[in-house]
């Protein structure tokens, strides 16, 4: 069953924040987090483990809450670079698979 | 860093044909996945493999198939094309056995069946 991220999509300006959310129906383990620029491959930004930690990369961090099921991915003071599709995908305790979220399309306007 | 190969960038195909995509890894990675990345959908897993010769289904086989007779190399096999099968199709790969490892994924093939 596919997590649910939220909004579909946003449009910000150039130096603006904004949250991705990523819901999920079942306990996780573990949540990933990509960006795919339009005509490129899906990059990983960063890994969650359960245990509600948060993690950062620059002005793009991410928590992980375990007993709700959701994890948010944070834009801060966002940048030109930072726009395109953003998934989550979910995996829990000994899955053999991750499932993606339908994505986030986030648009940075200068 | 990892490189993820998939042979062809655009494809074009009849309906009926079938249709062989190839990825190819150079990580000596142990885990090979197809997805089908749709507009709203997300990325949908097709198939997977941990291991030579071993496959998987995913969350959405119907109509496909996979190949994987060496370690580097992952072919998804299209027995039929149909129409409903034009999509963008991603290959990844993945190091580690559980999910504290990251996908690595190729850059796509965009396939259309006419």
């Amino acid at each position: 069953q596919q997590p649910v991220q939220s909004p579909q999509a946003v449009i910000l300006r150039e130096g603006e924040d904004a949250v991705i959310n990523c819901s999920s129906s079942k306990a996780l383990y573990s949540v990933h987090w990509y960006r795919q620029k339009h005509g490129e491959a899906p990059v990983f930004l960063m890994i969650l483990l359960k245990g509600g930690e948060q993690k950062g990369h620059e002005k793009i961090s991410a928590s992980f809450n375990e007993k709700k099921q959701q994890s948010s991915l944070y834009l801060t003071a966002s940048q030109l670079s930072y726009s395109g599709t953003y998934f989550c995908g979910t995996a829990d305790q000994g899955a053999q698979k991750l499932v993606f979220g339908q994505g986030t399309r986030l648009t940075i306007n200068p | 860093d990892v490189k993820v190969t998939q042979s062809s960038r655009y494809l074009v195909k009849r309906t009926g044909e079938k249709v062989f995509l190839e990825c190819v890894q150079d990580m000596d990675h142990e885990n090979m996945f197809w997805y089908r990345q749709d507009p709203g959908l997300g990325l949908r897993l097709i198939y997977f493999s941990y291991d030579v010769k071993m496959k998987e289904k995913g969350d959405i086989p119907e109509g496909y198939s996979v190949s994987r007779e060496k370690k580097e190399r992952f072919s998804l096999i299209l027995e039929s094309a149909s129409t409903n099968q034009t999509s963008m199709y991603l290959c990844a790969s993945k190091a580690v056995d559980n999910w504290k490892g990251k996908l690595f994924f190729g850059s796509g093939t965009q396939l259309s069946v006419l």
